[in-house]
């Protein structure tokens, strides 16, 4: 069964104050890894997808990162804008249902000015 | 360019009565997904559905059931409702099914409260 922990479960850091949310994740096979930031109250906003290890991408001040077994998500120089629950989640390789994501519970973040 | 779409966006039940919640997709986009997110967890894969078949189904009871239209829009039924049905439940559309990359990037709606009493 595939699973995604992620820690910690929630994060408080002060405006400027730069570190890293870890998603660890278990799977038969990997076909993607997606990164999620969630406000209260609303859906899910895709963030960024990874296909394999080694691979990163970067939208402003995040930046995302894969192995074989976990992914990082680094949060450089952060504002009270980026608070948010940050989720991870995997998609197996294998079956027809693309549509089928497997999340973890994911990461409160709070920035204070 | 409007985004994925759901109605209602709050409702109230009581134990034992049955639900239809509904979703619009990205225009363009063919694939449908439902998830339910309870409080403080992550979202939890429902069903699929693509050019009106259902493509995949999460661990839920015979209760919950879903449809696409020709449009593809699509509606989720949750039938005997119980108090643990209690969720946000999402909708998110794709351009369609496969491995492409980027064809499976799943955009989400706001979601539907679902309060059981």
């Amino acid at each position: 069964e595939d699973q995604v922990t992620q820690s910690p479960e929630a994060l408080r850091l002060q405006e400027g104050e730069s570190s890293s949310l870890n998603c660890s994740y278990t799977v038969s096979g990997l076909r993607g890894l997606f990164w999620y930031r969630q406000d209260p109250g609303k859906g899910p906003e895709f963030l960024f997808t990874l296909y394999s290890a080694g691979e990163e991408k970067e939208k402003e001040r995040l930046k995302a990162t894969l192995t074989k077994k976990e992914s990082f998500l680094h949060i450089t120089a952060p504002k009270p804008e980026d608070s948010a629950t940050y989720l991870c989640a995997v998609q197996a390789a294998g079956g027809t249902s693309y549509g089928k994501l497997t999340f973890g519970q994911g990461t409160i973040l709070t920035v204070h000015p | 360019d409007a985004g994925v779409t759901q109605s209602p966006t709050h409702l109230i039940k009581t134990r034992g009565q049955h639900v239809t919640l509904r979703c619009s997709p990205i225009s363009g986009h063919k694939s449908v997904s439902w998830y339910q997110q309870v409080l403080g967890q992550g979202p939890q894969f429902i069903f699929q559905y693509y050019e009106k078949e259902e493509r995949g189904r999460g661990n839920f009871p015979d209760r919950f059931s879903a449809r696409q239209f020709p449009n593809y829009s699509s509606e989720l039924n949750v039938n005997a409702l119980l108090l643990g049905d209690s969720a946000l439940y999402l909708c998110a559309s794709s351009l369609r099914t496969g491995s492409t990359p980027g064809a499976n990037v799943l955009t989400f709606g706001a979601g539907s409260r679902l309060t059981v009493l």
